[in-house]
């Protein structure tokens, strides 16, 4: 059974810095992992989508690993502000309609 | 602009009663879904549709039900065998093709609590 897992639950650090946030899995045999950002009270918006080929993907400041084997995908965020605030989330998708969602990392950048 | 819209944003339920989230999707997608959301929580798939006229269970289908009649349409009912209804409710669709990458896309989503 596939399981998902963010740490921390909750980061929090001064505006500028660069940070990375990190998802586990269980089970390597994956179709994509994606990670989402989710603002208070509000739906999830999808960063960035990784398909089980692909190593990485990178959008703007955002940059998202993957690595199979090891059952790990990292988040990278450049040069952090203010607005970036949010609980970020990580869903693998692991057959034609499973989709299993971390619990996600609640971060916090300080002005 | 196209999105998935989901009403009402506040839902309060008596004891006893039945309620129904609205889901309406303008993306021409597919298919949708529909998870629950507990406070520090990840979210947990209740049903999901691939198709119009068609859906299935998911990991904690008791006590909802659900309809496919139009494709831009998922209603969620949360019927009285739910015990546990208060939580933040989340419809989703994509694409849907059997084997398909494309993401998901969210709609604001609805809290519902217990009078």
């Amino acid at each position: 059974k596939q399981e998902v897992t963010q740490i921390p639950a909750a980061l929090s650090v001064p505006e500028g810095e660069n940070l990375v946030l990190n998802c586990s899995f269980t089970d390597s045999a994956i179709y994509n992992l994606q990670w989402f950002r989710q603002d208070p009270g509000k739906g999830l918006t999808s960063l960035l989508l990784i398909q089980s080929s692909q190593r990485e993907q990178t959008s703007g400041r955002l940059n998202a690993s993957l690595d199979k084997s090891s059952g790990r995908s990292t988040l990278y965020i450049a040069a952090s502000q203010p607005g970036d605030s949010a609980t970020y989330l990580c869903a693998v998708k692991s057959s034609a309609s499973k989709i299993i969602f971390g619990s996600g990392t609640r971060l916090s950048i300080r002005p | 602009d196209g999105g998935i819209t989901q009403s009402p944003k506040y839902l309060f339920r008596k004891e006893g009663q039945n309620v129904t989230l609205s889901c309406e999707q303008n993306l021409n997608h597919d298919a949708m879904y529909w998870y629950r959301q507990d406070p520090g929580q990840g979210l947990r798939l209740i049903y999901y549709s691939q198709i119009v006229n068609d859906f299935q269970k998911g990991d904690i289908a008791e006590g909802y039900s659900v309809s496919r009649e139009k494709k831009e349409s998922f209603p969620l009912t949360v019927t009285s065998a739910q015990k546990n209804p208060t939580a933040f409710y989340l419809c989703a669709s994509s694409t849907g093709q059997r084997g398909s990458n494309q993401p998901q896309h969210f709609g604001d989503g609805t809290r519902l609590s217990i009078l």
